[in-house]
């Protein structure tokens, strides 16, 4: 079953706003990564975190590694419409076996 | 998708047939994942190798399904007597330690 729950499972926010995703697992990691998938292509690495408490930017994305290790959040700052897409987190269980949690759709009103 | 190559593209097969789907990882990296994803949906674990190793295939349908990943050449996903359930898009991920990538998926059509 799935190790990683994720939400929301979708968005739909108005062009310009801020938007928060997140993970939480009952496991602890040592890695939390973010993809973005636009529609008919691969998922695409966003952001990686090794570190707990770890917080990381890239360009309006800002994810963090929680304390706990349980859990990450995702941030987009100004929402544009090239955001539209499913964004999903993913981790290494034991044995590196990569796991990945359902996904959020994110939807852009213009 | 940082050097992850998948081919082909798109593969049309008709029920009974073999789909080979390809997938070459980036250099140096010698660990691949395979996944489904039907769509709108999520990505589904396959399988899990290391050249000349299957190190999990807790994901793979046990009849008609097979994965390899030789010491040369990429890794194949092979289908065999593809049925209309088949159809979906299959990704590879390439690896490090640390990092997985992905490529641009088959999209295998089964008519």
């Amino acid at each position: 079953g799935q190790q990683l729950n994720q939400s929301p499972q979708s968005m739909f926010i108005q062009e310009g706003e801020d938007v928060s995703m997140n993970c939480t697992s009952s496991s602890i990691f040592n890695t939390w990564l973010w993809y973005k998938q636009d529609p008919g292509e691969g998922p695409v690495l966003l952001i990686a975190l090794y570190k707990a408490g770890e917080l990381t930017s890239n360009g309006r994305l800002t994810a963090q590694f929680g304390i706990t290790r349980k859990d990450s959040f995702l941030n987009i700052s100004a929402s544009i419409p090239s955001d539209v897409g499913i964004y999903f987190c993913a981790d290494f269980l034991y044995g590196n076996k990569l796991v990945f949690g359902a996904g959020t759709i994110l939807r852009v009103k213009s | 998708n940082a050097g992850v190559m998948q081919n082909p593209r798109h593969l049309v097969r008709r029920r009974g047939q073999e789909a080979r789907l390809r997938c070459s990882p980036m250099k140096g990296h010698s660990h691949v994942y395979w996944y489904r994803q039907l769509p709108e949906e999520g990505l589904k674990f396959m399988v899990y190798l290391q050249k000349e190793n299957i190190i999990d295939e807790s994901g793979m349908p046990k009849e008609r399904f097979s994965a390899e990943f030789p010491k040369e050449g990429p890794s194949i996903l092979r289908i065999q007597q593809v049925v209309r359930g088949d159809s979906a898009a299959y990704f590879c991920a390439s690896c490090s330690k640390t990092e997985a990538f992905f490529g641009q998926g088959t999209r295998l059509t089964v008519v």
